[in-house]
This record gives structure tokens, C-alpha cells and sequence, in this order.
């Protein structure tokens, strides 16, 4: 079935550098999209989250970006900190499809100090 | 403020024997999630609840089941657990805010 994928599996960033975490979906009938920070050992959390009938979405030190056009959303995480080190996934929620959501496979991002 | 547990958090067993997960939410939310992690899979969903009594099938539910009879409970089982369930489980509840999930810690299970 359609599902939500990413083109980098692991990111390296410098400490204090903005990091972008793309993903691309394939379902265009998804009309809300989430991110998940995971950290070692934990479960996801909730980072931010955007609908269809938006752009761009920005949270504290976080931007999400989504073109429809060609069904990509990115995460932008700015001046990158050590406690960013996680896994990021990007989620999809369709119209109706009550809470659930469809993740993709995670981004792991790697900050250098 | 529990929020949401899952227990045990590692349990090793053995092919052929049934497990029982268990995960507790204090907040009364409404929907219930059950996903498997996996290396390369990312986060799988197996069975989900939108309230007690009521359940149903994700994508990956064979050799799994589920009940719901609390609102606060969402107890995962193995039936006859195979090497391939060897996996980090995760319960996972939501309220009304579409789309997002608490996550409970996970259990690490290893089937022998």
C-alpha cells in the first residue's frame, strides 16, 4: 500500500547549524501530516504537525514545509542542538481515517559538537 | 501524572508461548494503539482502539490479539509467539487532537 518515505536515513549536523529532514508521501488522499522525535530508548513525541490547506507551519526552533505539488514535507530545525540527536519520522493522517496514522521509516539525525 | 506505561519494559520468551503486553493510560483517552518497531519498518501499526470494546485490524495484526474492555487498558497478545515477533512494541493513545499519539516507553520483546 501507499506509505510515507524519507530520502536520508541518517543525517550528520554540525552543532549550531540548521538541519532539514525530508519526506516524501505517496498518498495524496492524506490531507494532515505530523512529525515524531524519537530519542534513544523512548517513545515518539509529537514534534509538529501541518495540514493540507497550509504551506509552511512553524513551531520553536522548528519549521515545517509541505509542497503538494510533488508531496514533500520537510523539517527545518534551526540552530541544531546535541538534545536534537533523534530519530525523526514523518506521519500521515487521512480525511476519515480517524486517529490513525501511517509513519515512515525515520531520519536519523546526528549532532556534532 | 503516569501518562502512559507499558509493561514489562524487556521480556524474553521462548517460540510457541503466549505473551501478554500490557499498557495503562491515565488520561481517558479514546484511542488506543498497538505498533511494532522494527529496524528498516520504521513503526508498524498492529491493532487499534477507538473506545472500549471496540477494536480493529492495522497493518500488520496476524498472530496478534487485543481487547479492550477498560477504557484505561489495551492488553496486546502473542497467541504462539514466532522468532519473527521479536520486535520493539509500542502503545501508543490519542484524544481528539487528530493525528497525534502519546507514546508509551516500549517493550523490547525476544522470542527464542
Amino acid at each position: 500500500g501507499e506509505s510515507v518515505g524519507l530520502h536520508l536515513p541518517t543525517l550528520s549536523v554540525q552543532e549550531g547549524d540548521n538541519s532539514i529532514i525530508n519526506c516524501a508521501y505517496s498518498n495524496s488522499a492524506s490531507d494532515y501530516f505530523i512529525w515524531y522525535k524519537q530519542e534513544s530508548g523512548k517513545g515518539p513525541q509529537f514534534i509538529i504537525d501541518i495540514r493540507s490547506n497550509m504551506d509552511k507551519r512553524q513551531g520553536q526552533r522548528v519549521t515545517v514545509l509541505l509542497n503538494k505539488t510533488v508531496k514533500h514535507l520537510s523539517l527545518q530545525i534551526a540552530a541544531t542542538q546535541p538534545g536534537d540527536s533523534a530519530v525523526y519520522f514523518c506521519a500521515e493522517n487521512l480525511s476519515g481515517g480517524y486517529q490513525k496514522v501511517t509513519f515512515g521509516i525515520g531520519t536519523k539525525l546526528q549532532v556534532i559538537p | 501524572d503516569a501518562g502512559i506505561t507499558q509493561s514489562p519494559r524487556y521480556k524474553i520468551t521462548e517460540t510457541g508461548r503466549q505473551v501478554t503486553l500490557m499498557c495503562h493510560q491515565t488520561w481517558s483517552h479514546s484511542y488506543m494503539f498497538w505498533y511494532r518497531q522494527d529496524l528498516g519498518h520504521g513503526l508498524r501499526l498492529i491493532y487499534y482502539s477507538a473506545a472500549a470494546d471496540i477494536t480493529d485490524k492495522g497493518e500488520v495484526p496476524d498472530g496478534y490479539v487485543v481487547s479492550r474492555s477498560k477504557t484505561e487498558n489495551f492488553p496486546l497478545t502473542l497467541e504462539s509467539a514466532t522468532r519473527s515477533q521479536t520486535s520493539v512494541y509500542f502503545c501508543a493513545s490519542s484524544n481528539w487532537e487528530r493525528g497525534k499519539q502519546y507514546f508509551g516507553p516500549g517493550t523490547r520483546l525476544t522470542v527464542t
